[in-house]
């Protein structure tokens, strides 16, 4: 059964980098039928998708965050990270990583971790 | 790229059916049959409940069902339970190789 755990700093201080990593288990991130990314949740808020990479590391990212945003794989590791630079305390929110089909669907997601930017 | 429009709110009483609307423009849930639906819980994650406008995933019940008429798409639950009660969220794929969400509605059991 294929599970997703995020682990990462809680805290992150004002122009720093948030930097998270999604641990697969249960499947492989290298298979070509999927994707892989990060979604994240302001508190009290909706969902904002951040981006996903796919299988061959090509990247897809929402346009509101592009600048600031990195996502990257280490199929060797089975684990993808997401890099949010120069941060805010608008970028406070929970951070989900989760497993997407091929229209960027998120299928199975991890359990979430919270982040907060503060100094 | 903007949210997609969701109702804040809606409710029923147990036993009736509701109906979520999630419109969006010809960029996104009326140039695609990739509309999805996710059920979320106070404190959990989301849960997928519809994808491409109106399949289950294995596990779903079949009181929950998707539908798409030009830029709206709607989710309709029916026979209302008390464990329906959560947040909905409509997502859909777009012509810029994205995925966005909408504001999401929460659902009250009367």
């Amino acid at each position: 059964q294929l599970q997703l755990q995020e682990s990462g700093p809680g805290l992150v201080k004002p122009s720093e980098t948030l930097s998270l990593t999604c641990i697969v288990s249960g499947g492989s991130i290298s298979s070509s039928s999927y994707y892989w990314g990060w979604i994240r949740q302001p508190p009290g808020k909706g969902l904002e998708w951040i981006g996903s990479i796919d299988y061959s590391g090509s990247t897809f990212y929402n346009p509101s965050l592009k600048s600031r945003v990195t996502i990257s794989a280490d199929t060797s590791k089975n684990q993808f990270s997401l890099r949010l630079s120069s941060v805010t305390a608008e970028d406070t929110a929970i951070y989900y990583c989760a497993r997407s089909n091929g229209a960027l669907v998120p299928d199975i997601w991890g359990q979430g971790t919270m982040v907060t930017v503060s100094s | 790229q903007s949210a997609l429009t969701q109702p804040a709110s809606v409710s029923g009483s147990p036993g009736q059916s509701i109906t979520i609307s999630c419109t969006g423009t010809s960029s996104d849930v009326g140039g695609y049959n990739y509309v999805s639906w996710y059920q979320q819980h106070p404190g959990k994650a989301p849960q997928l409940m519809i994808y491409e406008v109106s399949n289950r995933p294995s596990g779903v019940s079949n009181r929950f069902s998707g539908s798409k008429s030009g830029n709206t798409a709607s989710l309709t639950i029916s026979g209302l339970q008390a464990e329906d009660e959560a947040d909905y969220y409509c997502s859909s794929y777009t012509s810029s190789t994205t995925l966005v969400f909408g504001g999401g509605t929460k659902l009250t059991v009367l």
